[in-house]
């Protein structure tokens, strides 16, 4: 039973490109959550999906950041026109009860984005 | 004030020692609370729930005190693979989890 699988592992771009990070959930898990984490940092919640849903994006910048979870196919968390400041490790987390609140979350390996 | 603070360490202890980190939260309403742990560049895996009565898993304890709003991990017989960073992790909603910055532990031989 895969766990929880994101791509790429890494990724480098320079400013002003595009970065489309991936994320399948484990078997059988419909909820999908994004984070990302600075160097000695916690994680900051982004975005909460269920299948062509988005439940919660309250922590998604307003510009240049978009989540979808569609029917079929990964989760996909896209960074438009990328800025120095979006260097971090992206981590993509899913469960199969709603809400991040009731258990456990169940994390990819992340996806470490650095811009030049 | 941050919602969920930690000394973020690093706490460098001997092998076989007993260790503890503490962690407040600003949020009196929080239901749920959890201890991760995240080894260095890995993602962050589950260590245990932490239950209003308090509850153990083997060398391993967790405490909840709402009153005073903080939750502490007390680790028993420190192992060289207990070196890692600890992370924790308070509801903020149902959709929400906030997740302090963590404590590094370093257990040296």
């Amino acid at each position: 039973n895969a766990g929880v699988m994101q791509n790429p592992r890494h990724l480098v771009r320079r400013r002003g490109q595009e970065a489309r990070l991936r994320c399948s959930p484990m078997k059988g898990h419909s909820h999908v959550y994004w984070y990302r984490q600075l160097p000695e940092e916690g994680l900051k919640f982004m975005v909460y999906l269920q299948k062509e849903n988005i439940i919660d994006e309250s922590g998604m910048p307003k510009e240049r950041f978009s989540a979808e979870f569609p029917k079929e196919g990964p989760s996909i968390l896209r960074i438009q026109q990328v800025v120095r400041g979006d260097s971090a490790a992206y981590f993509c987390a899913s469960s199969p009860l709603p809400g991040q609140g009731f258990g456990e979350l169940f994390f990819g390996e992340g996806s470490r984005l650095t811009v030049l | 004030r941050k919602e969920v603070e930690q000394d973020p360490g690093p706490f460098n202890v001997p092998e076989g020692a007993t260790v503890a980190f503490n962690c407040t939260y600003s949020n009196s309403a929080s239901q749920s609370f959890f201890w991760y742990r995240q080894d260095c560049r890995k993602e962050p895996k589950l260590l245990m729930s932490v239950y209003s009565s308090g509850n153990e898993d083997g060398r391993f304890t967790a405490q909840l005190n709402r009153a005073s709003q903080y939750i502490s991990l007390l680790i028993r017989d420190s192992k060289l693979s207990d070196s890692a960073t600890y992370l924790c992790v308070v509801t903020h909603s149902n959709y929400q989890l906030i997740w302090g910055a963590g404590t590094k532990l370093i257990i040296k031989p």
